[in-house]
């Protein structure tokens, strides 16, 4: 099972929107409405954004959005904030089993 | 609020078992939900390792299925990885989280494992 491919890195200044994209097969991404996105800080526990592909835990800002076409999903950031710098990471389902993204890291300017 | 803390060995030896229990609070872990161990190497992504379900059924990363075996104990309200035959490859964060609906909602604060002799 291949990681999902996400950019290496995205970047925008505060209050600009940036978008990551998280591509897989029809294995995984395109074949199941089980896409999820994490943001992870440096030497914390990572933190569930996105469940679902498009669906928002409770005590998540509505600045985070998800949506898939195909076999890519995306997860957008609206308004960017200094606390959103951080590493994201997507995940699938794929049939009995569970893959990340290579994730991506966003840097605030 | 659910809480989970791992709880294992910092250090293993090359060719030797990585055992990592993940304590859960607040929450029984026989209720429904799967229970996952997640990885993250040094400078690398986030690997999932595999998930167990109170009921009895475990689903593993086929790259780790020959040497990986998740157990729960419901009485302790625990569970538990083994990872047989360690290697470098092996030096990790290892993390262990709730899935549901096939997404991690909460985690463990991680534990670094590292494999040397």
């Amino acid at each position: 099972q291949s990681a999902l491919t996400q950019p290496p890195s995205a970047s925008g200044s505060p209050g600009q929107s940036v978008t990551i994209s998280c591509t897989g097969t029809s294995s995984d991404v395109g074949g199941y409405d089980y896409v999820s996105w994490y943001q992870h800080h440096p030497g914390k526990a990572p933190k569930l954004m996105i469940y679902e592909v498009n669906k928002r835990p409770s005590g998540v800002p509505d600045r985070f959005s998800g949506s898939k076409s195909g076999n890519t999903a995306s997860l957008t950031v609206s308004g960017l904030q200094a606390e959103d710098e951080a590493e994201y990471y997507c995940s699938s389902y794929a049939g009995s089993n569970n893959v990340f993204g290579t994730g991506t890291q966003v840097t605030v300017l | 609020q659910v809480q989970l803390q791992e709880s294992g060995p910092g250090l293993v030896r090359p060719s030797e078992t990585l055992s990592l229990t993940c304590i859960v609070s607040h929450y029984s872990i026989s209720k429904n939900y799967y229970w996952a161990w997640i990885r993250q190497p040094p400078g690398k992504g986030l690997e999932w390792i595999g998930t167990v379900y109170p009921g009895g059924s475990t689903y593993y990363s086929p790259s780790l299925r020959s040497r990986v075996t998740i157990s729960v104990d419901t009485s302790k309200n625990q569970f538990s990885v083994k990872l047989r035959s360690v290697t470098a490859a092996d030096t990790a964060v290892y993390y262990c989280a709730r899935e549901d609906r096939n997404a991690f909602d909460y985690w463990g604060r991680g534990t670094l494992v590292t494999v040397s002799s």
